[in-house]
């Protein structure tokens, strides 16, 4: 089964800082979502990555798909409180064929004012 | 609805007893999902429905786990002899559906049913 692996697991950062996340899987990516959480709420989708190379941007966030569609990242410009969360990417494992996503198991970041 | 709704938002219970969840889609959604979080880790898959039936059940724990939807909208995740391992946010979520698209698997989740199970 697919497994997807985030680091780092936690972040602090000051407002103001860049950061990046990144999201690791085990197989080949078909398709990577990546959802924002905040404490007591559910899931934000953010964006969803297809294509080997492909970059999107959402103000601040920037997700990117590698070549080889096994890895992304997530990053941030100019950190604010706003951007305090739980960040999860999620992808479909299109070797089961199952359509419900598998998650990574989450980057806690915390903005310093 | 406007959002995926899910009732109640907290649940304590005793080790032992029957409860129910529920859980309202988006209107028009005919994927519906259930996962379950457990504290720091990510969401973890429990079942699928695309409209009424359970397409995939794959992730349900055990046989004390069960989950329908008999109009193809509102859901119910029911949890019989509930243990203390039980206790996570049940988080629910929708979709379009109806396609290998990737676009038609963006999920829109729920804020979630805290159980604590005593």
């Amino acid at each position: 089964s697919q497994e997807l692996e985030q680091s780092p697991q936690s972040l602090i950062v000051q407002e103001g800082k860049n950061l990046t996340i990144n999201c690791t899987s085990s197989k080949t990516l078909y398709g990577l979502y990546w959802y924002k959480q905040k404490y007591g709420e559910g899931l934000i989708f953010l964006m969803m990555l297809q294509k080997g190379g492909e970059e999107k941007s959402h103000e601040k966030i920037t997700a990117k798909l590698d070549e080889k569609k096994q890895q992304s990242s997530l990053h941030i410009t100019a950190s604010q409180p706003s951007h305090a969360g739980i960040y999860l990417c999620g992808a479909l494992d299109m070797d089961t064929g199952r359509r419900a996503l598998t998650f990574g198991s989450g980057t806690r970041l915390q903005v310093q004012p | 609805g406007a959002g995926v709704s899910q009732t109640p938002s907290n649940k304590v219970t005793e080790k032992g007893k029957y409860v129910e969840l529920r859980c309202d889609p988006i209107s028009g959604h005919t994927a519906l999902y259930w996962y379950r979080q457990s504290l720091g880790q990510g969401p973890e898959f429990l079942i699928y429905f695309q409209g009424t039936g359970a397409a995939d059940d794959s992730g349900l724990p055990n046989d004390r786990f069960f989950a329908v939807r008999p109009e193809g909208s509102v859901s119910t995740l029911k949890i019989q002899r509930t243990e203390r391992g039980d206790s996570a946010v049940y988080l629910c979520a929708s979709s379009p559906g109806g396609g290998a698209a990737l676009g038609a698997n963006v999920l829109t989740f729920g804020a979630g049913s805290r159980l604590t199970v005593l």
